[in-house]
């Protein structure tokens, strides 16, 4: 058990839809990924937050957005959904700031089926 | 842009058939190289970090080994329970603290 908290485990909607991803980090730390991982992609990183403030973005689309409350917890919003946004989400989180060694902590993930 | 390669993307072995994993990576600044195993439908679950070429660190059967432009994985004598993907990432300065994830390779053990 890694200490990382995601729900929901598993979540099935259909197109055009709005869905919100949660994910409680290990305690203590400050930083928050999201990654997106698809059988054809891989790994990919959205974005990281580090004390509720937004640190990094990758490929992350305009139709998903994140946020990280003062708690530390973090939600992932995936709107106007569409097929190909079926994947595993998965949230990490990481001490951050000077206790940062690098290694990421990983949840569960959160499976999204978009039907 | 940072890049990470794995190879090759599957592997079957008899158990006790020893092999290696490849991670070739082209990035600017290395900050650490990671080793994850995922479990089926799992998160990645942290294995080694190396940070210099030369560097060594082991776990059971496994063994990680860093260049300066790859590292390789290497299961000595594996059980079937060592079947997963595992996974190496970089982490560069450019890049945060974020890491870049390989492909990864699906390794089998077979009884």
């Amino acid at each position: 058990d890694s200490g990382v908290t995601q729900t929901p485990k598993h979540l099935i909607t259909a197109t055009g839809q709005r869905v919100t991803l949660r994910c409680s980090p290990r305690s203590g730390d400050l930083s928050v990924y999201w990654y997106q991982q698809s059988l054809d992609q891989g790994l990919q990183f959205l974005i990281q937050y580090y004390n509720g403030e937004e640190r990094a973005k990758g490929n992350i689309l305009e139709r998903f957005s994140a946020q990280q409350f003062p708690d530390l917890h973090s939600e992932l919003n995936l709107s106007s959904l569409e097929l190909g946004d079926s994947a595993l989400y998965f949230c990490a989180s990481s001490p951050g700031g000077r206790a940062n060694t690098g290694e990421l902590f990983f949840g569960e993930g959160s499976r999204l089926t978009v039907l | 842009e940072d890049q990470v390669t794995q190879s090759p993307e599957a592997l079957r072995l008899q158990e006790g058939e020893s092999s290696s994993l490849n991670c070739s990576y082209t990035v600017s600044g290395l900050r650490g190289l990671f080793w994850y195993r995922q479990d089926p439908g799992k998160g990645p679950e942290f294995l080694f970090t190396l940070y210099s070429a030369g560097e060594e660190k082991e776990k059971e059967r496994l063994k990680a080994t860093l260049t300066k432009k790859e590292s390789f994985l290497h299961i000595t004598a594996p059980k079937p329970e060592d079947s997963a993907t595992y996974l190496c990432a970089a982490a560069t300065p450019a890049a945060g603290n974020k890491l870049t994830f390989g492909g990864g390779t699906r390794v089998l053990v077979k009884p």
